[in-house]
């Protein structure tokens, strides 16, 4: 799977659009984008996913850029309770997924 | 919604005992997967589990580790001989298609926290 940079960490205001970026330059075509956050200790959870396409759900929108090369996970109206470590995993799902650092968002009230 | 539920929550275990962490994976689910995270680390992977055997393991999952699925339910991850560096957070996933497949989703239990005196 190729690999993905991300900050270290970021802050938002509450109530305000958080944009998490991430680079993916080396994904190849059959690669997925895929977002995960951990909020404190929990167990990792699921975001979105894409391919080459913008898509949107009813927790964040992610954005591709068109050469793939990276992307960003869009919180419309963060809230306290987003504040977590998000995961950008580039991922062909032949293999387990893997989790890197992630970026630390910290959503401030 | 359904959910992967884990147990215990939190186990305390002396050196080199025997520990067996439960998950019960969501019911239609065939991939099964266990994770762990050391504190202040990341989240690593351990191994995969389909069709009643291994299709995938890690560097970390060496001889001490083994993993089951007993009954048509319950999904154990097996430390033989638990090391101090064992100490850390267990996770069981599962997912309806292999490594999350297209669809993408991981779905993940709150985890089993280890801590080995």
């Amino acid at each position: 799977d190729a690999k993905t940079t991300q900050p270290p960490s970021m802050d938002c205001a509450e109530g305000r659009a958080a944009n998490l970026p991430c680079n993916h330059s080396t994904i190849s075509g059959n690669e997925y984008v895929y977002w995960y956050r951990q909020i404190h200790s929990q167990g990792p959870q699921y975001i979105i996913h894409g391919l080459k396409n913008n898509e949107t759900n009813e927790m964040a929108s992610l954005i591709i850029t068109e050469d793939r090369k990276s992307s960003t996970l869009i919180l419309p109206h963060a809230t306290l309770r987003d504040t977590a470590v998000y995961y950008c995993i580039v991922h062909t799902g032949r293999r387990a997924l893997t989790f890197g650092s992630g970026t630390r968002l910290q959503v401030q009230p | 919604e359904p959910e992967v539920t884990q147990t215990p929550s939190h186990q305390v275990t002396q050196m080199g005992q025997e520990v067996i962490l439960r998950c019960v994976p969501i019911s239609n689910h065939l991939y099964f997967y266990w994770y762990r995270q050391i504190l202040g680390q990341k989240v690593e992977f351990l191994v995969s589990f389909y069709n009643n055997e291994i299709s995938e393991k890690s560097e970390i999952f060496d001889d001490q580790f083994s993993v089951e699925r007993p009954d048509g339910s319950n999904f154990t991850l097996k430390i033989r001989s638990t090391k101090l560096e064992d100490s850390a957070m267990y996770f069981c996933a599962s997912s309806d298609s292999p490594g999350g497949g297209d669809t993408g989703e991981l779905f993940f239990g709150e985890g089993s926290r280890l801590t080995v005196l």
